[in-house]
This record gives structure tokens, sequence and C-alpha cells, in this order.
């Protein structure tokens, strides 16, 4: 049972380089979502999507891409990083959109991104 | 400004006893509340909700209450185990039906 997997877990980039943070879930969940998580903060909603080909801005979009070309896949791009960018992200899933509107998500493990 | 709050950043309690987690929130839009748990390197995992119709809401040794008027909900766990050493989290889904997140509370249970 992979679930949602994400990688790398672990990522030090300079200030200005790009990456993608990578996830993926092999449940055929409609809904998934990126957020991330700083000290002393809940974790905020960084972009989501409710199908393939759909995506949307959550409540920190900025700085950030996303695309959803297949079911299955949902990579986060950070364009050019920020120290601000400094975080722990998490993608989630949920299997409908009915389930994303109740919050039953399944999370990945984390990935843990330093801009120095 | 925070609209889901969780005032305790830790807790401790005896093994055997009752763990009490709180949380206030301050959008009365809110519909729907969840509680979350999380280990160390994990991501979080669903634990329990409540919907506002209701005011209480049991899953075994879990049980979730809901004071909509004091916009205050709490989590109890009884008996409270070792393994339920983590970090929790509420949550509550507004209109838009996002997920709005406290910053957790660290529950330590002693030997």
């Amino acid at each position: 049972n992979a679930g949602v997997t994400q990688t790398p877990k672990f990522q030090v980039l300079k200030t200005g380089q790009s990456m993608t943070l990578q996830c993926a879930q092999d449940m055929n969940h409609e809904y998934m979502s990126w957020y991330r998580q700083d000290p002393g903060m809940g974790l905020r909603l960084i972009h989501y999507s409710v199908g393939a080909g759909i995506t949307d801005q959550g409540e920190v979009p900025n700085g950030y891409n996303v695309s959803r070309s297949t079911t299955e896949d949902f990579p986060l791009r950070l364009l050019s990083a920020a120290p601000s960018q400094t975080s722990v992200y998490f993608c989630a899933s949920s299997y409908s959109v009915a389930e994303r509107d109740t919050g039953e998500l399944f999370f990945g493990e984390g990935s843990r991104l330093t801009v120095l | 400004d925070q609209q889901v709050k969780q005032n305790s950043p830790s807790l401790s309690v005896q093994e055997g006893r009752i763990s009490i987690l709180n949380c206030d929130y301050t959008n009365s839009m809110f519909d729907y509340f969840l509680w979350y748990k999380k280990y160390p390197a994990e991501g979080p995992t669903f634990l329990i909700s409540i919907s506002s119709i209701k005011d209480k809401n049991e899953d075994g040794r879990f049980t979730v209450f809901l004071n909509k008027s004091a916009k205050h909900l709490s989590l109890h766990i009884v008996p409270s185990q070792p393994g339920d050493s983590a970090v929790y989290f509420c949550a509550a889904s507004d209109s838009n039906y996002q997920l709005i997140w406290g910053a957790g509370t660290k529950l330590i249970i002693k030997p």
C-alpha cells in the first residue's frame, strides 16, 4: 500500500534556484493538494486540484506552480526559491470532492525544504 | 488572524488518565471539524470528525465535543496510552470547503 508518495524527503536549495516536489497517489483519488507547515502555525493550503486538468489556488500560492496532467500525479514547482519558502511540504489526497469537503485527507510523509 | 487556535503547544498526561485537547475557532460559518494526529517524520492521519449539527462524536477511546455557542471543540482520549504521544491538529472546514488548521498540540503520555 503505497498511498501518497512524496519525493524528495529532504532538499537544500540556494536562493533563486528552481525545483519540483513530486507527489503521486495510487488510490485513484480525485482531489489532491499541497500544504506547507511552518513552526507555530497550522498547515496552509498552497494549491489544490479536483481532477486531472483542473487546479486552483489555496491560501498561499505565490511562488509556486502546479499541474495535474494525470489523476495520479500532482507536482509542485518552486520557480525561484526564496528563504521564506523554507518549510515542510505535505501532499494530500482524498477519494472524491465530497470527501474533500469533509476534510478526510490522506497525507504523504512530507518533504523538508531548506532555502539558503 | 488565526481562525483556528490551539492555545496549548504541549500537554503532558499520565498513562491511563484522560487527555483533553482544546481548540477554539472564530468563524461561525465553519460547519465541519476534524482532528488529525501526527507522528514525527510522518504525515498527519485522520482521527475523528464532527459535523456542526452534532455536539458529540465517539470512536473508541476518542470523543470529540463541539460547543457552537462558545466556538470551542475538544478531543478526549480515555484512557491515554503511550502510543497516543503525538502532535494533534484540529481543523475546520469553511464555506469554500477548504480546511483551516490550528498550530497543533504536542501530547506526551508519561508511563
